[in-house]
Formats: structure tokens, C-alpha cells, sequence
């Protein structure tokens, strides 16, 4: 019972394009969102972060939206840069067990020069 | 700042032996500690939470005895896996949460640590 969900697998964009990721939730008691970026052989290093009293948070290139009413976020890199290529997580926590952090599949993205 | 390390990076072990895995928080005291496994092309799933001076909270599925966790300080968790099949071998990463950083705590993940049981 995978509670987050990243459909995309993979994504592929050109340098100065903006990358788009994806994330859907099923756990209505969510209302803590995190994405990490990950190298091979490395851990996650932590992005942005979004509470459910937002809908929207931006930190430099990257911005994450939320939707809650269609349990919905996404991940926009604006412009995508060869270095952003990687893994990326979505993932997501509850108030009642804020320390448990679920972690949905990860979508590899390929920023083409 | 927020460094976490883990060591060994890379282990091969022969069916039947344990295996410890060492996580530090370099420079910041870490009251809790969490252990994921990933497997290739798949996420990470959390394996147990470990608070300092108490017992590890395991989740679901995962088998306790074997899977040993230790938090003895403030900057170091260990995990063992013992009695380690080759089904065990894995990509083992740790994370820490600094001590007193509320909700909005992020966790801070080390490098990790490859197991491979022949």
C-alpha cells in the first residue's frame, strides 16, 4: 500500500527548461511534505519543504505546490541545470507520528545539456 | 554543518555472519536516529527509529532480532545485522534529527552502506 506515489519513473529535460515533479498522496493525515535529491551511492539531501497550511513554497529555483484537495504536489526547477540531474523524492509526514517519514519511489531526472 | 557519517561504506560478507554498520552525527547531537533500506530502483523504507538511551521502534515486517539496533550516544547509532543471508544485502542508509528541532526538524541522511551477503 504505497501512500506516496511519484508515477514517473523518469524525466528528461534540456538545460534552461523547466523540470517538472510529481507527487500524489493517499493519507489524508499528511500535512508535512519534503523532497530530497539523491546521487548514486549517496544519501538524500534534503530540498524544500512544504506544510499543509501552504500551497505554495520557493526557495531559489525550486518551488513546491500543494494541492491538498487533490492530494497533490509538485516540484518545479526553473531553469533545470545539468547538476540537478538525480533522483528525486517526494515524501511526507503526519502530526501523529511526525518522525516517521514515508518516502514515495523517487523519479530520476536527466537535465540534457 | 549537519554532517552524518556511516561506516564501512561498502561491506561483503559471507552467508551467516553479522555485520555492523556504524551511524555518527559529525557536529551536531542527534536524540534520534532512523534506519532505511533501499533496494535497487526502489525507495527508501524505514526500518526503525532509534532515540538515545532507549529501544529502537521497528516497523512492521521487520524482524528486530536481527536485525540489532543500538543508540548509545548522543552521536552514534549502530546497526547490526546478524546472521546476515544473502536477501539481506542492501543499500542500508541512516538519517539524524537534531536534538530539540521540533517539527520542522529535518533529517539528515549519511552516505550509506552497501551490504552484500554471499
Amino acid at each position: 500500500d504505497q501512500q506516496v506515489k511519484q508515477n514517473s519513473p523518469s524525466l528528461s529535460v534540456q538545460e534552461g527548461r523547466i523540470s517538472i515533479l510529481n507527487c500524489d498522496y493517499t493519507n489524508s493525515m499528511f500535512d508535512y511534505f519534503l523532497w530530497y535529491k539523491k546521487y548514486p551511492a549517496e544519501g538524500p539531501t534534503f530540498l524544500i519543504s512544504i506544510s499543509s497550511i501552504k500551497d505554495k513554497n520557493e526557495d531559489g529555483r525550486f518551488t513546491v505546490f500543494l494541492n491538498k484537495s487533490a492530494k497533490h504536489l509538485s516540484l518545479h526547477i526553473v531553469p533545470s541545470q545539468p547538476g540537478d540531474s538525480a533522483v528525486y523524492f517526494c515524501a511526507a509526514s503526519s502530526k501523529t507520528s511526525y518522525d516517521k517519514v514515508i518516502f514515495g519511489p523517487g523519479t530520476s531526472l536527466s537535465v540534457i545539456p | 554543518g549537519a554532517v552524518v557519517s556511516q561506516h564501512p561504506s561498502w561491506v561483503i560478507c559471507k552467508s551467516g555472519t553479522s555485520v555492523k554498520i556504524e551511524c555518527r552525527s559529525l557536529d551536531f547531537q542527534a536524540t534520534t536516529m532512523f534506519w532505511y533500506r533501499q533496494f535497487p530502483k526502489q525507495s527508501l523504507m524505514l526500518m526503525a527509529t532509534s532515540n538515545e538511551g532507549s529501544k529502537a521502534t521497528y516497523e512492521q515486517g521487520v524482524e528486530k532480532d536481527k536485525f540489532l539496533i543500538n543508540h548509545a550516544s548522543l552521536t552514534l547509532s549502530t546497526l547490526t545485522v546478524t546472521s546476515a543471508h544473502p536477501e539481506d544485502s542492501s543499500f542500508y542508509i541512516c538519517s539524524a534529527r537534531m536534538a530539540a528541532s521540533g517539527r520542522a526538524g529535518r533529517q539528515f541522511f549519511g552516505p550509506g552502506t552497501r551490504l552484500t551477503v554471499l
